[in-house]
């Protein structure tokens, strides 16, 4: 299996702009989750997928970021209007039923200038 | 209070050196507990689960501590290529696992 697939793996964008980073979990896997790493912050987590259905969004830090999975091999994490504070290492994480590991995506590197 | 909490660090300890740190839990109902490493510009990946008796796995010792809510970590002998951050997460409910934000560690020569 090649694991969690994101793209794209690094991002840098002006204030304003659209960004939509995508996420390719494990195949079989039936949790998807996104986070953000920030060294102020640390590693929160945004939202998370049961079977393609968003479970808990608390994590999503305003109306600006919008998540979707339109099926069990996809899902983005879009953010219109970036911002410069949004720039952070977004991670797309997968794991199974009652699998308690979770595997992690490369990462997107996001940068907005 | 956050739900996990770890000392940032960093911890800088010779090569060959023990060392340990906690991390602390504030949702006394948490079941699950691991310890996580993530390599500089990498993603995390799973160290070792973290059992009730506590568990071993080589070098690496992880026990559990119900009553003070925190788990700990303990490197013995430790090598260059343990540098890492080291996060510690706490399985929440309905999958939702919370991670703190990582103990950094440099071994040097």
């Amino acid at each position: 299996d090649a694991g969690v697939i994101q793209s794209p793996r690094h991002e840098v964008t002006e204030m304003g702009q659209e960004v939509t980073l995508r996420c390719k979990p494990i195949s079989g896997h039936d949790y998807l989750f996104w986070y953000r790493q920030t060294m102020m912050r640390g590693l929160e987590l945004l939202i998370y997928f049961n079977n393609n259905v968003p479970i808990d969004d608390s994590g999503m830090p305003e109306d600006r970021f919008s998540a979707k999975m339109p099926n069990a091999s996809f899902s983005t994490l879009k953010i219109q209007p970036s911002e410069p504070r949004d720039s952070a290492v977004y991670f797309c994480a997968s794991t199974g039923q009652g699998d308690y590991e979770q595997y992690f995506g490369p990462g997107t590197r996001l940068t907005v200038t | 209070r956050k739900e996990v909490e770890q000392d940032p660090g960093p911890f800088n300890v010779p090569e060959g050196a023990t060392v340990a740190f906690n991390c602390t839990y504030s949702n006394s109902a948490s079941q699950s507990f691991f310890w996580y490493r993530q390599d500089c510009r990498k993603e995390p990946k799973l160290l070792m689960s973290v059992y009730s008796s506590g568990n071993e796995d080589g070098r690496f010792t992880a026990q559990l501590n119900r009553a003070s809510q925190y788990i700990s970590l303990l490197i013995r002998d430790s090598k260059l290529s343990d540098s890492a951050t080291y996060l510690c997460a706490v399985y929440s409910s309905a999958s939702k696992i919370i991670f703190g934000s990582g103990t950094r560690l440099s071994i040097r020569p």
